[in-house]
């Protein structure tokens, strides 16, 4: 059974890119939530979508946008990148929006120059 | 609204000595509580949660943390620490009802094992 897989492992941006990020769930789940986790940082929660809706937003700017997809995976697109966007970006899945227990995927390292 | 506070950025301990992690949180309504550990480039690992019932939860690995209401806490430990312990370790909250199930962490807490 595979579980919450993240691609592409690594992204080196330039300054005023776009970058996509994607993201499947465990097999099984439905709902996925994205969290951004700079150096030396615990992650801080960017969105969760379930029924292929934005459920819940964190504190992030309309730069962050997302999308699901049928099959339950899902994109994290980012504009106008800036420096400060430099981190490893997490995707989350479960099962129902009211989770009780989440599974990460390895992770997305993006740096921008 | 929910928080939550790792005492302590760095740990280091003996193998086989004992590992204490102290996490201490704030939310409005009763929490669910977790500890997730996170090796180099990687992503995070569920060591344990609470949700509800029994205060002292077991999870994998060998850890264990205690929801201790009183004392807005739940530290993780175990008993005899091994060098594949050495991770960075996180404790989050999130929050029932409300609608709001987002995952609420803290800054973490990076273990080092002492051969």
């Amino acid at each position: 059974d595979a579980g919450v897989t993240q691609s592409p492992t690594h992204l080196i941006k330039t300054r005023g890119q776009q970058v996509t990020l994607r993201c499947s769930p465990k097999s099984g789940h439905d709902t996925v939530s994205w969290y951004q986790q700079a150096l030396g940082q615990g992650p801080q929660f960017i969105f969760q979508y379930y029924e292929e809706e934005e459920r819940q937003r964190g504190n992030f700017p309309d730069r962050f946008s997302g999308h699901q997809f049928p099959n339950y995976s899902s994109e994290l697109n980012v504009n106008a990148l800036l420096l400060g966007d430099s981190a490893l970006y997490l995707c989350a899945s479960s099962l129902g929006w009211a989770h009780t227990e989440a599974f990460f995927g390895q992770g997305t390292r993006l740096t921008v120059v | 609204a929910q928080s939550v506070t790792q005492l302590g950025s760095h740990v280091s301990v003996s193998e086989g000595a004992l590992v204490l992690l102290r996490c201490n949180y704030s939310s409005s309504v009763p929490p669910y509580l977790f500890w997730y550990v996170q090796y180099p480039n990687q992503g995070l690992q569920l060591l344990l949660k609470y949700t509800t019932g029994a205060t002292l939860v077991k999870g994998i690995n060998g850890f264990e943390a205690e929801f201790k209401k009183s004392e807005t806490s739940f530290h993780l430990t175990k008993p005899s620490a091994h060098m594949s312990d050495a991770a960075e370790y996180f404790c989050a909250v999130t929050s029932r009802g409300a609608g709001s199930y987002q995952l609420t962490f803290g800054k973490g807490t990076k273990l080092s094992v002492i051969p």
